[in-house]
């Protein structure tokens, strides 16, 4: 089973801290995905990463960056939390299907992250 | 860009009854759609996903969907409902990115299950 998991379930911080949110995947997996999870928007990409130190912004890039120095660990990295960016954070993770099979990547997902900011 | 709209933001049903959560999407090319199931305090499950062929296709639980392109939709149906299946669900369209398939996904139907 693939697995996906997330340093935190719950934090609280408080406005200008800088925040670390962690995930690891345990299927040696070349993409990693960081969402945010709002009430009626669904979610939403933040960024992405298809290999180690490559990163590609996503619908929402503002106010995030993010890490990847090993490909089994995604870092979401809030510079400065704002409370716009209290949220339920989620990481998932896929794997490249072989070409010509017809097939397309399925994300797994962590168990999400709720953030508070303060 | 594709979008996906899932007109039903809360449903409820009642136990043994039949349930269909609606799902339509916006995309130019061949869709490659998802249904995805999150419990409470819990992340997203994949219930089920259709690439090519067959437009009924059978998931987890025993739900299932249809893909119609004609109505550019892939609603959800279930034919009897168990108290258990009570969470949020989200229908997903891929669309290929950098990283394989890049998701984007409706807004989410809350169901709730009356005993």
């Amino acid at each position: 089973d693939v697995k996906v998991t997330q340093s935190s379930r719950y934090l609280v911080k408080r406005t200008g801290e800088k925040v670390f949110l962690e995930c690891v995947q345990d299927m040696d997996h070349e993409n990693m995905f960081w969402y945010r999870q709002d009430p009626g928007l669904g979610l939403r990409l933040i960024y992405f990463s298809y290999d180690v130190k490559m990163k590609e912004k996503g619908d929402i890039p503002e106010g995030y960056s993010v890490s990847r120095e090993k490909k089994e660990r995604f870092s979401l990295i809030l510079e400065s939390a704002s409370t716009n960016q209290t949220s339920m954070y989620l990481c998932a993770s896929s794997s490249p299907v072989p070409k010509g099979s017809g097939a397309r990547e399925t994300q797994y997902f962590g168990p999400g992250t709720r953030l508070l900011v303060l | 860009a594709q979008s996906v709209t899932q007109p039903d933001i809360h449903i409820t049903v009642s136990e043994g009854a039949s349930l269909e959560l609606r799902c339509n999407y916006s995309y130019g090319a061949t869709p490659y759609l998802f249904w995805y199931v999150q419990s409470p305090g819990q992340g997203l499950q994949l219930l089920l996903k259709y690439f090519s062929g067959d437009t009924l296709v059978q998931g987890i639980k025993g739900f299932e969907a249809e893909f119609k392109r004609s109505q550019s939709s892939f609603n959800l149906r279930k034919p009897s409902v168990h108290w258990s299946d009570a969470a949020e669900y989200f229908c997903a369209v891929g669309a290929l990115g950098n990283a394989g398939n890049m998701l984007t996904f409706g807004g989410g139907t809350r169901l709730m299950v009356k005993p």
